[in-house]
C-alpha cells in the first residue's frame, strides 16, 4: 500500500521559472511532513518540512503548502535555478520523523 | 563536524553470497535507521535503532537480512544469502533521540548483485 503519493515523477521547468511538485497521503495520523532532496550519488537531506498545524511555510526560494482536509501538500521552488536540478521526495511520518514514508521522488531538471 | 559515513560505498558479489555494509552514524545520534532505495523509488525503511535496541524491524526480511548496532553507535547491515532482487542502494540515517525529528542521510552503499 502505497502511502505517499508523489507527482509528477518527472519535471522540467526553465531557469527562473517555478517548478511545483504535489504529494498526497493516506494516514491521517501523519503529523510531519518533510521535503528531501538527493543529488546523484548522495544521501537525501532534508530541505523544508511542515507540521499540520499551520497551510504554509516557507524558507527562502522554497515553499510547502499544506491542505489538511484534502490530506495534500506541495513543494513550490520559486525563481528554479540549474543546482535545483534534483531528485525531490516528499515524506510523512507519526511522531515526528520516526519511520518515515517517502513518496516515489520527483526528477527535476532546470534548463537554463 | 563529520556527518553519517557508510562503507563500502559500491559493492558487486554474485547471488548466494553474503554482503554486509557498515555504517558510522553523527555523534550523540542516539537513533539510527537502515533505508532501503530502489532505482527509481523513494527510501523504504528496513530497520530502527534506539541506542543498541532495534525498536521496529517489521520491514527487514530477517530470513536473508540481519542487523546489529553494538555499544549503541556503529551498525552493520548483513545479507546472507544474497539474491538478484537485493541490488539496491543501502542507506543509514541517524538523528537525535527520543521523538525523532531530522533524519541525516549517508551517502549510500550501491549493491550490485549477479
Amino acid at each position: 500500500q502505497q502511502q505517499v503519493k508523489q507527482s509528477p515523477q518527472s519535471l522540467i521547468v526553465q531557469k527562473g521559472g517555478i517548478s511545483i511538485i504535489n504529494c498526497a497521503y493516506e494516514n491521517t495520523a501523519f503529523d510531519y511532513f518533510p521535503w528531501y532532496q538527493q543529488f546523484p550519488g548522495k544521501g537525501p537531506a532534508l530541505l523544508i518540512a511542515i507540521r499540520p498545524d499551520v497551510s504554509e511555510k516557507k524558507e527562502g526560494r522554497f515553499t510547502i503548502s499544506f491542505n489538511k482536509s484534502a490530506k495534500q501538500f506541495s513543494l513550490h521552488i520559486m525563481d528554479s535555478q540549474p543546482g535545483d536540478s534534483a531528485t525531490y521526495f516528499c515524506a510523512a511520518s507519526r511522531e515526528y520523523g520516526n519511520k518515515l514514508v517517502f513518496g516515489a521522488g520527483t526528477i527535476l531538471r532546470v534548463k537554463s | 563536524e563529520a556527518g553519517v559515513v557508510q562503507s563500502p560505498r559500491y559493492k558487486i558479489i554474485e547471488k548466494k553470497q553474503p554482503v554486509a555494509f557498515w555504517c558510522n552514524p553523527i555523534s550523540g545520534h542516539n537513533t539510527l535507521y537502515w533505508y532501503l532505495q530502489n532505482l527509481g523509488q523513494g527510501p523504504e525503511l528496513l530497520i530502527r535503532y534506539e541506542n543498541e535496541e532495534a525498536v521496529d524491524d517489521s520491514q527487514l526480511p530477517k530470513d536473508r537480512f540481519s542487523a546489529e548496532r553494538l555499544k549503541g553507535v556503529d551498525s552493520t547491515l548483513k545479507i546472507q544469502p544474497a539474491e538478484l532482487g537485493d541490488s539496491a542502494v543501502y542507506l543509514c540515517a541517524s538523528s537525535l533521540g527520543g521523538a525523532g525529528g531530522e533524519l541525516f542521510f549517508g551517502e549510500g552503499s550501491r549493491l550490485t548483485v549477479l
